[in-house]
């Protein structure tokens, strides 16, 4: 059963604009969450990240948002470059058991110029 | 420079035909793991390590081991690979799987083919 969900498998976006990228994740004991960048024939890379205890995080044009009560993460990205155009996924880890990270199933985002 | 290295890039084999798939850091990270990426499944872990000689199953630990006889290195074994192990393996590696603002840093990838 999935316990991290990204239901957008993709997103476009216009140069400039703001891109929005969506999760949702189903276990409580969730206590750090991170956001990774994926290029083709590329590892992923990691973007930025917040911990359960914080709301936001920003960083640059990258700002993730975290509301517990909903279970939601999201990823801004503000301004949306052409560079941005890749596969993100969102991340989760339960670290007071087995410190395990689980990943979504990851949104590719196109930014057209 | 600082990175997570596996080799090789790409692998065809045939069933049956035991394969190791090598992951080495040289960031002197205390947690190793390999995950598998499936269409429409995303990353799976496959298993993980807290340290040196300490290894715990992840999602989808079947058909695969681990060793971790050294800080630096986690290898992938399949003892007996199988059709539905083709697949993408990524290593990745944290400072620590305990403390919080330590991310994973992953290699480039394994292109596993199965016959």
């Amino acid at each position: 059963d999935q316990q991290v969900k990204q239901n957008s498998p993709s997103l476009s976006v216009q140069e400039g604009r703001i891109s929005i990228l969506n999760c949702d994740y189903t276990n409580s004991m969730f206590d750090y969450f991170l956001w990774y960048k994926k290029y083709p024939a590329e590892g992923p890379t990691f973007l930025i990240s917040i911990s359960s205890i914080k709301d936001k995080n920003e960083d640059g044009r990258f700002t993730v948002f975290l509301n517990k009560s909903a279970k939601h993460l999201s990823l801004h990205i503000v301004p949306s470059q052409p560079g941005d155009s890749a596969v993100y996924f969102c991340a989760a880890r339960e670290g007071s058991t087995g410190n395990q990270f689980y990943f979504g199933t990851g949104t590719s985002l196109t930014v057209i110029p | 420079e600082a990175q997570v290295t596996q080799n090789p890039r790409y692998l065809i084999t045939v069933t049956g035909k035991k394969l190791t798939v090598t992951c080495s850091q040289n960031m002197n990270h205390e947690y190793m793991s390999w995950y598998r990426q499936d269409p429409g499944l995303g990353l799976r872990q496959i298993y993980y390590s807290m340290n040196v000689e300490v290894t715990d199953k992840g999602d989808v630990p079947e058909g695969y081991k681990v060793s971790r006889k050294e800080k630096r290195n986690f290898p992938l074994i399949l003892e007996s690979p199988s059709p539905n192990q083709t697949s993408l393996y990524f290593c990745a590696s944290s400072r620590s799987g305990v403390l919080l603002n330590s991310p994973l840093h992953f290699g480039n990838g394994t292109r596993l083919t199965v016959t």
